[in-house]
């Protein structure tokens, strides 16, 4: 079994909508979990921390239930500019484990 | 500016070639990491170091070489590859496991070298 399991889309969206990705994880002593954005032919980058009671940046919710080991990443309001690649990290000591990712397109 | 620097951005490399890939991080992190990236897969985690102590060699065939002279700079030592060890090669730092930053900061990742192998 997959260390971090994410449903590889594509989700393609029209601008303003809200959409949603999940993601499960297979080790329940997995210690900290993050979202990351790729873009096309770029680097990884942060995108948020997910904490334990859930959290929020702006346009974007972060939740964490540990004891379903899932993760979800929720964006309001879509934008052109979320279009990407959203790949789930879950990190258990010095290991980062990733998943596949999600692509996420923005359709005008 | 990510404050992880990774060169070349692009390497066509033939089967019989020896090169390297380099990587500087400016961050105060003191793990370092290398990553393959290949079309439709998870990145794939090659090797850890820790204050400089490999930590983690994650079956990684024996033409890819690691080196990690401090904890600022990582090498990738290639030679005789293959085609299919064609990638983007990701170097990562963070700060090391059970530190408070790492929740808020995870990885920082550098661009990737683009390899070719012909």
């Amino acid at each position: 079994r997959k260390e971090v399991e994410q449903d590889p889309g594509p989700f393609n969206v029209p601008e303003g909508a809200t959409v949603a990705f999940n993601c499960t994880y297979s080790n329940s002593a997995s210690q900290s979990f993050f979202w990351y954005r790729q873009d096309c032919r770029k680097e990884p980058k942060l995108l948020m921390s997910v904490y334990s009671s859930g959290n929020e940046d702006g346009r974007f919710t972060a939740q964490l239930n540990r004891a379903s080991q899932y993760i979800s990443l929720l964006i309001r309001d879509s934008k052109l500019s979320d279009s990407a690649t959203y790949l789930c990290v879950v990190n258990k000591g010095p290991q980062f484990y990733f998943g596949t990712g999600t692509s996420l397109t923005v359709i005008p | 500016e990510t404050g992880v620097t990774q060169t070349p951005r692009h390497l066509v490399m033939g089967m019989t070639n020896k090169k390297s890939l380099k990587c500087e991080q400016h961050l105060g992190h003191n793990a370092m990491y290398w990553y393959k990236q290949s079309a439709k897969k998870p990145l794939e985690l090659m090797f850890v170091y820790n204050f400089k102590e490999q930590t983690e060699n994650n079956s990684v065939p024996s033409r890819f070489s690691p080196e990690c002279p401090n904890s600022s700079h990582l090498f990738l030592h290639l030679h005789t590859l293959q085609p299919e060890d064609s990638a983007l090669y990701l170097c990562a730092s963070s700060q090391a496991s059970g530190t408070a930053n790492l929740l808020n900061y995870g990885y920082t990742f550098g661009s990737g070298t683009r390899l070719t192998v012909v």
